[in-house]
């Protein structure tokens, strides 16, 4: 029973546009969201985090928008650079005690 | 200078082995995790440890036996090694429990024929 969902395995976005990555939750009692990017060969690095009580954090190129009414996420990254290609992953804080990843997006950004 | 180290990146072994898998950490941090990433990519808790306290235990088999000697280090070894525990073992560290970013060494794949 996974609890957090990120349904597209994959994107391909042009370089310079808009890389939007989904995830839904199943809890409501989540207190924290992250997310964070993974290249091959290497463990996942922390990217960008939103408390529960917001409904938008940004940092740089990158924005996470969080609509607990339908208890969904997402991540924007504008204007996406051919570095950005990665896996993403998102992840959930419970308690704040003990997270849930979902299974990853992998975002190629083409120049 | 690798802040969360795994070794070995590369694990093959026969089902009913034992081995360990081995992390470090030199960043100060006084909590350190284990996961695991399965097949279906979906990285899941496995164990939680802070200051060489076991915090978090999911419904790990007990083939699984995490040691701390002390609060740099988190080892992981299993017993009797099974087809379905071949899957990329991650392990990480965070400064403290809660909300704090962890910090992920590179993984270890693990193979068990």
């Amino acid at each position: 029973d996974q609890q957090v969902k990120q349904n597209s395995p994959s994107l391909s976005v042009q370089e310079g546009r808009i890389s939007i990555l989904n995830c839904d939750y199943t809890n409501s009692m989540f207190d924290y969201f992250l997310w964070y990017k993974k290249y091959p060969a290497e463990g996942p690095t922390f990217l960008i985090s939103i408390s529960s009580i917001k409904d938008k954090n940004e940092d740089g190129r990158f924005t996470v928008f969080l609509n607990k009414s339908a208890k969904h996420l997402s991540l924007h990254i504008v204007p996406s650079q051919p570095g950005d290609s990665a896996v993403y992953f998102c992840a959930a804080l419970y308690n704040f005690n003990k997270f849930y990843f979902g299974s990853g997006t992998k975002l190629n950004v083409k120049p | 200078d690798t802040a969360v180290s795994q070794t070995p990146k590369y694990l093959v072994t026969q089902m009913g082995n034992d081995k360990s898998i081995k992390c470090e950490q030199n960043l100060g941090h006084d909590t350190m995790y284990w996961y695991k990433q399965d097949s279906k990519k979906f990285l899941k808790i496995m164990f939680s440890y802070n200051n060489k306290e076991l915090i978090i235990n999911e419904t790990v088999p007990n083939r699984f036996s995490p040691k701390s000697p002390d609060k740099a280090h988190l080892n992981l070894h299993i017993n009797s090694l099974e087809l379905g525990d071949s899957a990329v073992y991650f392990c990480a560290s965070s400064q403290q429990q809660g909300l704090n970013i962890q910090y992920f060494g590179a993984g270890t794949r693990l193979s068990v024929l």
